[in-house]
């Protein structure tokens, strides 16, 4: 079956730092990627996704995704983090008619 | 409504309980799906309406659960005789998409608490 690991379960940061939070996925073939985010209180909503084309995907709020088929990766990256991006990462892959999501990255950042 | 809503919010069942979740998708939305987070855990696929038509009910966890869309729009998520097991986060999400390898539009979710 799928499955989907997400380096770390918490990560904390403080503003403007770097941020980058791992996502591997299991199997190689045809695969289409997100990256899903619940801030406090809210939905989950989408934050990028990787279909096809440019492995480079850019996303809402300034994030960016790179789809490394080689190494099963499409790791979330931020160059420089707010407040405001406190929230819980999810990696999710659709492959083999099933949407996978990974257990999530809760991160955390310090004013 | 703009986005997907789920009632209840919150629910305490005693074990032995059945328990009827709704959720209301986005209008027009043709595919909706249901999933499962258990705590410190991403969501699991539980089931996939396309329309009214469950093309997969294969994360249904056993013959306790049973998940309807009779027209189309509104769902229910059903748990009969409820296991202390159950206790989750039920989410339900739609797309305006046919397929399920779309992005999808999640609601806030019923938080299910079986004593």
């Amino acid at each position: 079956a799928q499955s989907v690991s997400q380096h770390n379960h918490h990560v904390i940061l403080s503003e403007a730092a770097s941020l980058e939070l791992g996502c591997n996925y299991s199997y190689g073939g045809t695969v289409n990627l997100f990256w899903y985010v619940q801030y406090p209180g809210q939905h989950l909503q989408l934050l990028l996704k990787y279909f096809s084309g440019d492995p480079l995907v850019k996303g809402i709020k300034g994030f960016e995704a790179e789809f490394i088929k080689s190494k099963f990766s499409f790791n979330l990256r931020k160059p420089s983090v707010q407040w405001s991006d406190t929230a819980e990462y999810f990696c999710a892959a659709f492959q083999y008619s099933t949407l996978t999501f990974g257990k999530g990255t809760m991160l955390l950042v310090s004013p | 409504g703009a986005g997907v809503s789920q009632s209840p919010r919150y629910k305490v069942a005693k074990r032995g309980q059945d328990v009827a979740l709704r959720c209301d998708p986005i209008s027009g939305h043709v595919s909706l799906f249901w999933y499962q987070q258990a705590l410190g855990q991403g969501p699991e696929f539980l089931t996939y309406f396309q329309n009214e038509a469950q093309l997969d009910k294969s994360g249904l966890p056993s013959d306790r659960f049973f998940a309807e869309r009779p027209e189309g729009s509104v769902s229910t998520l059903k748990i009969q005789r409820t296991q202390q097991e159950d206790s989750a986060v039920y989410l339900c999400a739609s797309s305006p998409s046919r397929g399920k390898q779309e992005t999808q539009y999640f609601g806030p979710g019923t938080r299910l608490l079986v004593l």
